[in-house]
């Protein structure tokens, strides 16, 4: 069964600061990878995907992610984060070819912007 | 409005009753799942259904919880003889199609908090 680790449980930023959100995933075959954002008092939305191609895949809101095969990360990344980026944070993976259709989520990260 | 929507949003109940939440997830779209979100973790996988059907229900934690679609639309999540470890959130997600593009559309979650 796969698993996702995100080591950061919460981080704090000054708006204008760079952002890196790591995670980790583990599974034995290919994967299609995911970040999600919720953000205060709203609903889980899509952040980004990755399926295959270019590993380097952008998102909404100026973010973007790339997949380290080799390291089994996907770690988000923001060049200038503000206050409205503040949110928690999720990564997920499944398996990209099976049955399963199910997402595995991360524990999250809470990321809180100083305005 | 055209989102997931859950009912009810809060539900208090006291150790041993029966408890049900309800999912109406976004019109047409045949995948529907049901995570569960304790405090402080990531959401956990439940159940999925595609239509009518259970594809995979491997994530139900014991006997006491079950889930139905009936009419491969609305679902039910059951939870029998609730106990206090049953409190966290729950939340309902619906995906548009069966190869599954992997965006989750979630809802706002049901909160449960047994007594």
């Amino acid at each position: 069964a796969q698993s996702v680790s995100q080591h950061n449980h919460h981080v704090i930023l000054s708006e204008a600061a760079s952002l890196e959100l790591g995670c980790n995933y583990s599974y034995g075959g290919t994967v299609n990878l995911f970040w999600y954002v919720q953000y205060p008092g709203q609903h889980l939305q899509l952040l980004l995907k990755y399926f295959s191609g270019d590993p380097l895949v952008k998102g909404i809101k100026g973010f973007e992610a790339e997949f380290i095969k080799s390291k089994f990360s996907f770690n988000l990344r923001k060049p200038s984060v503000q206050w409205s980026d503040t949110a928690e944070y999720f990564c997920a993976v499944r398996p990209s070819s099976g049955s399963a259709r199910q997402l595995t989520f991360g524990s999250g990260t809470q990321l809180t912007v100083l305005p | 409005g055209a989102g997931v929507s859950q009912t009810p949003s809060n539900k208090v109940t006291e150790k041993g009753k029966y408890v049900e939440l309800r999912c109406d997830p976004i019109s047409g779209h045949t995948a529907l799942y049901w995570y569960r979100q304790s405090l402080g973790q990531g959401p956990e996988f439940l159940i999925y259904f595609q239509g009518t059907g259970a594809a995979d229900d491997s994530g139900l934690p014991n006997d006491r919880f079950f889930a139905v679609r009936p009419e491969g639309s609305v679902s039910t999540l059951k939870i029998q003889r609730t106990e206090r470890g049953d409190s966290a959130v729950y939340l309902c997600a619906s995906s548009p199609d069966r190869a599954g593009t992997g965006e989750l559309f979630f809802g706002e979650g049901s909160r449960l908090t047994v007594l």
